[in-house]
């Protein structure tokens, strides 16, 4: 198996635009994960999926972040209009199950800059 | 309070020492622990599961303190490839996986 697939592994913006991020779970798992790492708040869950239905959102920031699920092979994180403090890693996630950190693993994650 | 909480370190060990991490947790309720490893500019991976009675896999001890709230990795003879951020992790409320901010250490020869 590939593994979970995330694009794109950089990008760097301005101030003000929109930036889509892209992931690919690993097939057969039902739950998948968006994550965001700074050094000063660590590693912070934003949302996650089940079955393509967002199932808790209280992670996401503020309303310029929004995720979608469309199908099973496809997820994409949206930041509108995209700030400096938006900075960090992004990661993707995927598992059979939500709290089995056995079967969730990480995609590489997407190293996002914000001029 | 972060509901886990970690010494960020860095811990720098020579070649062949042992080393031990603690974590602390506030959520009484969380049931599972996991420690992650994190290689500098990678994605976290699960190093091993926490389980009550402790646990061990080679050179790595996990130990739960239920009591204290507390939660331990030992890394016995050190290697260089040892080197990299160790994730403390507790299931939390709904079912999600909190982070700790990590640990890092450096194993050197």
């Amino acid at each position: 198996d590939a593994g979970v697939i995330q694009s794109p592994r950089h990008e760097v913006t301005e101030m003000g635009q929109e930036v889509t991020l892209r992931c690919k779970p690993i097939s057969g798992h039902d739950y998948l994960f968006w994550y965001r790492q700074t050094m000063m708040r660590g590693l912070e869950l934003l949302i996650y999926f089940n079955n393509n239905v967002p199932i808790d959102d209280s992670g996401m920031p503020e309303d310029r972040f929004s995720a979608k699920m469309p199908n099973a092979s496809f997820s994409t994180l949206k930041i509108q209009p995209s700030e400096p403090r938006d900075s960090a890693v992004y990661f993707c996630a995927s598992s059979l199950a939500p709290g089995l950190a056995d079967t969730q693993y990480f995609g590489p994650g997407t190293r996002l800059t914000v001029l | 309070r972060k509901e886990v909480e970690q010494d960020p370190g860095p811990f720098n060990v020579p070649e062949g020492a042992t080393v031990a991490f603690n974590c602390t947790y506030s959520n009484s309720a969380s049931q599972s622990f996991f420690w992650y490893r994190q290689d500098c500019r990678k994605e976290p991976k699960l190093l091993m599961s926490v389980y009550s009675s402790g646990n061990e896999d080679g050179r790595f001890t996990a130990q739960l303190n239920r009591a204290s709230q507390y939660i331990s990795l030992l890394i016995r003879d050190s290697k260089l490839s040892d080197s990299a951020t160790y994730l403390c992790v507790a299931l939390g409320y709904g079912n999600k996986l909190v982070f700790g901010a990590g640990t890092i250490l450096r194993v050197k020869s």
